[in-house]
């Protein structure tokens, strides 16, 4: 299996500042014949299902505000939020898709300073 | 606007099968590429995928639960279901469905999520 893990665990950011959270895996989820990152960014804020920020370790989901931004490649992966707002509190998950089982990191607390 | 469903007991003791349904809305669970799985979520813990079946009837399960998890599709009914057996208080989560757009892609949509606990 591969294993995602987070860092840090919870992580306390002032409003409009920067808030980085990072992702490793266990192994390499790029693959070589597309070039793509098989990384997917979540947010779940509490009493609710994860919803989809990112998928292929970069790339947007409709709807999704341009604050949150994912790069990364390879086995490290970052996600920024650029200026940070009180509805981004939540927790957020990485997770693979390169291979089964699909594996998410033990997720990272965001909370206002 | 695709909607997912979870529906069953939220309440099993242990030893017994846990079986959940998931109803699809606004779309057919059909669709050619789509996949649909099951994730559940341990009490304040991470997530954990299950499973996933194609329309076809293909399964795929994690192999930390394979012994004993059963995912089977109804497509007259457009709904898809999970079974675990042999439950024990370790299996006291939130369990969400959820749609793959394709095969080795993130869940794009997920159901709001049902409680399960087990106790006697």
């Amino acid at each position: 299996d591969i294993v995602m893990t987070q860092s840090p665990d919870s992580l306390a950011v002032s409003l409009g500042e920067r808030a980085t959270i990072n992702c490793k895996s266990s192994q390499s989820v790029l693959y070589s014949s597309n070039n793509k990152n098989y990384l997917a960014w979540y947010q779940q804020k509490p009493g609710q299902p994860p919803n989809l920020l990112i998928s292929w370790a970069s790339t947007r989901e409709s709807g999704v505000p341009d604050r949150f931004s994912g790069s990364g490649s390879g086995t490290d992966f970052t996600l920024t939020i650029s200026s940070l707002q009180a509805e981004d509190v939540a927790v957020y998950y990485c997770q693979q898709y390169f291979s089964t089982p699909y594996t998410f990191g033990q997720g990272t607390k965001l909370e206002i300073k | 606007q695709l909607q997912l469903q979870e529906s069953g007991p939220g309440l099993v003791k242990p030893s017994e099968t846990l079986s959940l349904t998931c109803t699809v809305s606004g779309g057919s669970i059909s669709s050619s590429s789509y996949y649909w799985g099951w994730i559940r979520q341990p009490p304040g813990k991470g997530l954990e995928w299950i499973g996933s079946i194609y329309y076809s009837g293909s399964t795929y399960y994690n192999p930390s639960l394979k012994s004993r998890v059963t995912i089977s599709v109804d497509t007259s009914k457009n709904q898809f279901s999970l079974k675990l057996s042999s439950v024990t208080a370790a299996d006291t989560a939130v369990y969400y469905c959820g749609r793959f757009l394709e095969w080795l892609s993130p869940l794009d949509v997920w159901g709001q999520g049902t409680t399960v606990n087990v106790s006697s």
